[in-house]
Protein backbone atom coordinates (compact mmCIF):
# COMPACT_ATOMS: atom_id res chain seq x y z
CA UNK A 1 0.00 0.00 0.00
CA UNK A 2 2.55 2.36 0.86
CA UNK A 3 4.02 2.28 -2.72
CA UNK A 4 0.95 4.61 -4.44
CA UNK A 5 -0.22 7.88 -2.56
CA UNK A 6 -2.57 10.20 -3.41
CA UNK A 7 -2.70 14.33 -2.98
CA UNK A 8 -4.77 15.81 -1.75
CA UNK A 9 -6.24 13.31 0.15
CA UNK A 10 -9.26 15.63 0.53
CA UNK A 11 -10.25 18.71 -1.23
CA UNK A 12 -13.23 21.40 -2.19
CA UNK A 13 -13.38 23.36 -4.22
CA UNK A 14 -15.54 26.10 -6.47
CA UNK A 15 -17.49 25.50 -9.90
CA UNK A 16 -15.10 26.61 -12.63
CA UNK A 17 -11.71 26.57 -11.16
CA UNK A 18 -9.21 24.18 -12.04
CA UNK A 19 -8.11 21.34 -10.27
CA UNK A 20 -5.04 19.25 -10.43
CA UNK A 21 -4.71 15.49 -8.68
CA UNK A 22 -1.77 13.66 -8.19
CA UNK A 23 -0.64 10.17 -7.85
CA UNK A 24 3.01 9.14 -7.48
CA UNK A 25 4.34 5.37 -7.28
CA UNK A 26 7.79 3.99 -6.25
CA UNK A 27 6.52 0.56 -7.36
CA UNK A 28 7.99 1.16 -11.16
CA UNK A 29 5.07 0.00 -12.56
CA UNK A 30 4.67 1.18 -16.44
CA UNK A 31 1.12 1.53 -16.22
CA UNK A 32 -1.41 4.17 -14.59
CA UNK A 33 -4.70 4.56 -13.79
CA UNK A 34 -7.55 7.21 -12.79
CA UNK A 35 -10.67 6.10 -12.15
CA UNK A 36 -14.08 7.81 -10.07
CA UNK A 37 -16.50 6.08 -7.88
CA UNK A 38 -19.81 6.88 -7.23
CA UNK A 39 -22.20 5.26 -6.06
CA UNK A 40 -24.33 3.08 -7.78
CA UNK A 41 -21.40 2.90 -10.72
CA UNK A 42 -18.87 1.14 -9.26
CA UNK A 43 -15.31 2.26 -10.49
CA UNK A 44 -15.44 4.08 -14.03
CA UNK A 45 -11.95 4.73 -16.00
CA UNK A 46 -11.21 8.06 -16.91
CA UNK A 47 -8.08 8.29 -18.43
CA UNK A 48 -4.78 5.96 -18.40
CA UNK A 49 -1.31 5.58 -18.93
CA UNK A 50 0.87 3.16 -20.69
CA UNK A 51 4.01 4.25 -20.56
CA UNK A 52 5.84 8.47 -20.02
CA UNK A 53 3.73 10.70 -22.17
CA UNK A 54 1.59 7.84 -23.56
CA UNK A 55 -1.99 8.22 -22.46
CA UNK A 56 -5.02 7.55 -23.37
CA UNK A 57 -8.85 8.28 -22.95
CA UNK A 58 -10.77 5.83 -20.62
CA UNK A 59 -15.39 5.91 -20.90
CA UNK A 60 -15.60 8.98 -18.76
CA UNK A 61 -12.72 11.54 -20.30
CA UNK A 62 -14.90 14.18 -21.01
CA UNK A 63 -13.47 17.07 -18.60
CA UNK A 64 -10.59 15.54 -17.77
CA UNK A 65 -6.99 15.23 -18.79
CA UNK A 66 -3.96 13.61 -17.65
CA UNK A 67 -0.19 14.05 -17.68
CA UNK A 68 2.74 11.63 -17.47
CA UNK A 69 6.41 13.55 -17.54
CA UNK A 70 8.08 10.73 -15.35
CA UNK A 71 7.65 7.01 -14.47
CA UNK A 72 6.42 7.87 -11.07
CA UNK A 73 3.85 10.64 -11.49
CA UNK A 74 0.47 10.46 -13.24
CA UNK A 75 -1.46 13.69 -12.62
CA UNK A 76 -5.27 14.33 -13.49
CA UNK A 77 -6.01 17.97 -14.51
CA UNK A 78 -10.02 19.05 -14.00
CA UNK A 79 -9.75 22.24 -16.01
CA UNK A 80 -12.92 23.85 -14.96
CA UNK A 81 -14.44 21.77 -12.37
CA UNK A 82 -18.53 21.17 -12.41
CA UNK A 83 -20.74 19.60 -9.76
CA UNK A 84 -20.56 16.65 -11.49
CA UNK A 85 -17.06 15.86 -11.14
CA UNK A 86 -17.85 15.47 -7.37
CA UNK A 87 -16.38 12.37 -6.58
CA UNK A 88 -13.73 9.73 -4.83
CA UNK A 89 -11.00 9.26 -7.19
CA UNK A 90 -8.80 6.28 -7.26
CA UNK A 91 -5.74 5.90 -9.22
CA UNK A 92 -3.68 2.80 -9.72
CA UNK A 93 -0.93 0.83 -11.37
CA UNK A 94 0.09 -2.21 -12.57
CA UNK A 95 3.20 -3.69 -14.37
CA UNK A 96 1.12 -5.88 -16.74
CA UNK A 97 -2.01 -3.62 -17.58
CA UNK A 98 -5.36 -4.62 -16.75
CA UNK A 99 -4.10 -7.11 -14.95
CA UNK A 100 -2.93 -6.84 -10.66
CA UNK A 101 -3.85 -3.29 -10.40
CA UNK A 102 -3.07 -1.60 -7.34
CA UNK A 103 -4.73 1.35 -6.13
CA UNK A 104 -4.26 4.13 -4.18
CA UNK A 105 -6.07 5.28 -1.30
CA UNK A 106 -8.08 7.87 -3.00
CA UNK A 107 -9.24 11.63 -3.49
CA UNK A 108 -12.54 12.44 -2.09
CA UNK A 109 -12.64 15.53 -4.14
CA UNK A 110 -16.17 17.90 -3.79
CA UNK A 111 -17.00 20.85 -6.05
CA UNK A 112 -19.80 23.54 -4.57
CA UNK B 1 -16.77 -1.58 -25.60
CA UNK B 2 -16.58 -4.32 -22.39
CA UNK B 3 -20.27 -3.56 -20.37
CA UNK B 4 -20.41 -5.84 -17.26
CA UNK B 5 -23.40 -6.59 -15.04
CA UNK B 6 -23.21 -7.45 -11.15
CA UNK B 7 -25.87 -9.25 -9.20
CA UNK B 8 -26.92 -9.02 -6.58
CA UNK B 9 -26.23 -5.07 -5.45
CA UNK B 10 -26.31 -6.45 -1.88
CA UNK B 11 -26.06 -9.43 0.00
CA UNK B 12 -26.75 -10.37 3.48
CA UNK B 13 -25.81 -13.12 5.03
CA UNK B 14 -25.11 -15.14 8.12
CA UNK B 15 -21.88 -15.54 9.66
CA UNK B 16 -20.68 -19.30 8.76
CA UNK B 17 -22.91 -19.43 5.89
CA UNK B 18 -21.50 -18.97 1.93
CA UNK B 19 -22.12 -16.04 -0.36
CA UNK B 20 -22.50 -15.79 -4.31
CA UNK B 21 -22.10 -12.44 -6.42
CA UNK B 22 -22.58 -13.36 -10.14
CA UNK B 23 -21.07 -10.92 -13.10
CA UNK B 24 -21.61 -11.29 -16.82
CA UNK B 25 -19.72 -9.51 -19.61
CA UNK B 26 -20.38 -8.74 -22.85
CA UNK B 27 -17.04 -8.84 -24.86
CA UNK B 28 -15.84 -12.42 -25.79
CA UNK B 29 -12.13 -11.00 -26.19
CA UNK B 30 -12.49 -10.79 -22.60
CA UNK B 31 -10.28 -13.23 -21.25
CA UNK B 32 -9.00 -11.66 -17.36
CA UNK B 33 -11.68 -11.40 -14.91
CA UNK B 34 -10.46 -10.04 -11.49
CA UNK B 35 -12.58 -9.74 -8.29
CA UNK B 36 -11.61 -6.77 -5.72
CA UNK B 37 -12.49 -6.09 -1.83
CA UNK B 38 -13.48 -2.35 -0.90
CA UNK B 39 -13.93 -2.20 3.28
CA UNK B 40 -15.61 1.25 4.08
CA UNK B 41 -13.15 4.06 3.70
CA UNK B 42 -10.33 2.01 1.98
CA UNK B 43 -9.20 1.34 -1.51
CA UNK B 44 -10.01 -1.53 -3.45
CA UNK B 45 -7.87 -4.96 -3.28
CA UNK B 46 -7.54 -7.55 -5.60
CA UNK B 47 -8.50 -10.79 -3.85
CA UNK B 48 -8.25 -13.73 -6.63
CA UNK B 49 -8.69 -13.38 -10.45
CA UNK B 50 -8.98 -15.95 -12.91
CA UNK B 51 -8.15 -16.20 -16.57
CA UNK B 52 -10.01 -17.80 -19.27
CA UNK B 53 -7.79 -20.69 -19.86
CA UNK B 54 -9.43 -22.17 -16.33
CA UNK B 55 -12.61 -22.75 -15.42
CA UNK B 56 -12.42 -22.31 -11.18
CA UNK B 57 -9.69 -21.29 -8.66
CA UNK B 58 -9.96 -21.59 -5.32
CA UNK B 59 -7.81 -19.70 -2.62
CA UNK B 60 -9.07 -20.82 1.16
CA UNK B 61 -12.35 -19.83 1.62
CA UNK B 62 -12.67 -18.15 -1.76
CA UNK B 63 -13.50 -19.04 -4.61
CA UNK B 64 -14.12 -17.43 -8.14
CA UNK B 65 -16.10 -19.81 -11.23
CA UNK B 66 -16.07 -18.61 -15.42
CA UNK B 67 -17.91 -20.21 -17.88
CA UNK B 68 -16.86 -18.44 -20.67
CA UNK B 69 -19.43 -19.97 -23.22
CA UNK B 70 -22.43 -17.94 -21.11
CA UNK B 71 -20.68 -15.26 -20.52
CA UNK B 72 -20.42 -15.19 -16.74
CA UNK B 73 -18.37 -15.97 -13.88
CA UNK B 74 -18.78 -15.95 -9.76
CA UNK B 75 -17.65 -15.25 -6.77
CA UNK B 76 -17.89 -17.77 -3.94
CA UNK B 77 -17.41 -17.17 -0.08
CA UNK B 78 -17.24 -20.53 1.95
CA UNK B 79 -17.99 -20.13 5.84
CA UNK B 80 -18.47 -15.99 5.77
CA UNK B 81 -17.24 -14.26 8.94
CA UNK B 82 -17.70 -10.90 9.98
CA UNK B 83 -14.40 -9.07 8.45
CA UNK B 84 -15.63 -10.46 4.89
CA UNK B 85 -18.08 -7.59 5.15
CA UNK B 86 -17.25 -5.24 2.14
CA UNK B 87 -18.18 -4.29 -1.44
CA UNK B 88 -17.32 -6.85 -3.78
CA UNK B 89 -16.47 -5.58 -7.53
CA UNK B 90 -15.99 -7.85 -10.51
CA UNK B 91 -14.44 -6.64 -13.57
CA UNK B 92 -13.40 -7.99 -17.05
CA UNK B 93 -10.81 -6.72 -19.51
CA UNK B 94 -8.73 -8.39 -22.90
CA UNK B 95 -5.08 -9.29 -21.42
CA UNK B 96 -2.33 -7.43 -23.81
CA UNK B 97 -0.89 -4.21 -23.71
CA UNK B 98 -2.97 -0.91 -22.81
CA UNK B 99 -6.03 -3.32 -22.07
CA UNK B 100 -8.36 -1.79 -19.61
CA UNK B 101 -10.35 -2.93 -16.84
CA UNK B 102 -14.04 -2.69 -16.77
CA UNK B 103 -15.53 -2.80 -13.72
CA UNK B 104 -19.20 -4.21 -12.17
CA UNK B 105 -21.12 -1.73 -10.27
CA UNK B 106 -20.20 -3.57 -6.79
CA UNK B 107 -22.26 -6.18 -4.36
CA UNK B 108 -22.54 -5.17 -0.57
CA UNK B 109 -21.56 -8.09 1.42
CA UNK B 110 -23.14 -7.76 5.03
CA UNK B 111 -21.98 -10.69 7.11
CA UNK B 112 -24.34 -10.17 10.28
CA UNK B 113 -23.30 -12.69 13.43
Amino acid sequence: DAGITQSPRHKVTETGTPVTLRCHQTENHRYMYWYRQDPGHGLRLIHYSYGVKDTDKGEVSDGYSVSRSKTEDFLLTLESATSSQTSVYFCATSPWGAEEQYFGPGTRLTVT
Amino acid sequence: GENVEQHPSTLSVQEGDSAVIKCTYSDSASNYFPWYKQELGKRPQLIIDIRSNVGEKKDQRIAVTLNKTAKHFSLHITETQPEDSAVYFCAASPTGTASKLTFGTGTRLQVTL
